[in-house]
């Protein structure tokens, strides 16, 4: 069964800052999905990541895959206040059709 | 467009009513879902389709009956239900499994309050 763990699940900081949000996945995937969710809405696709290697950047926010360790990140630039929100990694098995979502990492960055 | 719109946004039903929450796409995907979110947890799937056949059932209540009348289209009919089915239904919808870099569209969601 497929499970998907990110960490940490709540995150406090400063704006300016830099931090990395973890997903890890128990089986092999054949791609990987980060949404972002604020309050009382839906979600918004952030970035598709397909491959082994595959590096994603949009602003502030820059996402990784790494096939092997069955680990993606969701790394944060200089923080600011716009980027909080709820941030969801979620994966998919290409032949179960399914696609699981990890608890989601509440982040709120402070001004 | 790159829209999924869901109707209606808002939905209280009693216990004994049916009711439908309807979602349409017109980019051409073959892959739709129905997902269920409780507040400050994350979406859980529900039923996938996959050119208009009923591809996964995660195991939902029977008082949960989806419905795919065309590649646009996804209604979830809702008869007998709780109060614990309150929550944010969520619609999806993405290419079909053969293509690479699909992602995945949500609608805005259908809050939805059982009383």
């Amino acid at each position: 069964e497929l499970k998907v763990e990110q960490n940490p699940l709540f995150l406090s900081m400063q704006e300016g800052k830099n931090y990395t949000i973890y997903c890890n996945y128990s089986t092999t995937s054949d791609r990987l999905y980060w949404y972002r969710q604020d309050p009382g809405k839906s979600l918004e696709s952030l970035f598709v990541l397909l491959s082994n290697g595959a590096v994603k950047q949009e602003g502030r926010l820059m996402a990784s895959l790494d096939t092997k360790a069955r680990l993606s990140t969701l790394h944060i630039t200089a923080a600011v206040h716009d980027l909080s929100a709820t941030y969801f990694c979620a994966v998919d098995i290409k032949r179960d059709d399914k696609i699981i979502f990890g608890k989601g990492t509440r982040l709120h960055i402070l001004p | 467009d790159t829209e999924v719109t869901q109707t209606p946004k808002h939905l209280v039903m009693g216990m004994t009513n049916k009711k439908s929450l309807k979602c349409e796409q017109h980019m051409g995907h073959r892959a739709m879902y129905w997902y269920k979110q409780k507040a400050k947890k994350p979406p859980e799937l529900m039923f996938v389709y996959s050119y208009e056949k009923l591809s996964i059932n995660e195991s939902v209540p029977s008082r949960f009956s989806p419905e795919c009348p065309n590649s646009s289209l996804l209604n979830l009919h809702l008869h007998a239900l709780q109060p614990e089915d309150s929550a944010l239904y969520l619609c999806a919808s993405s290419q079909d499994w053969t293509g690479s870099g699909n992602t995945i569209y949500f609608g805005e969601g259908s809050w939805l309050t059982v009383v």
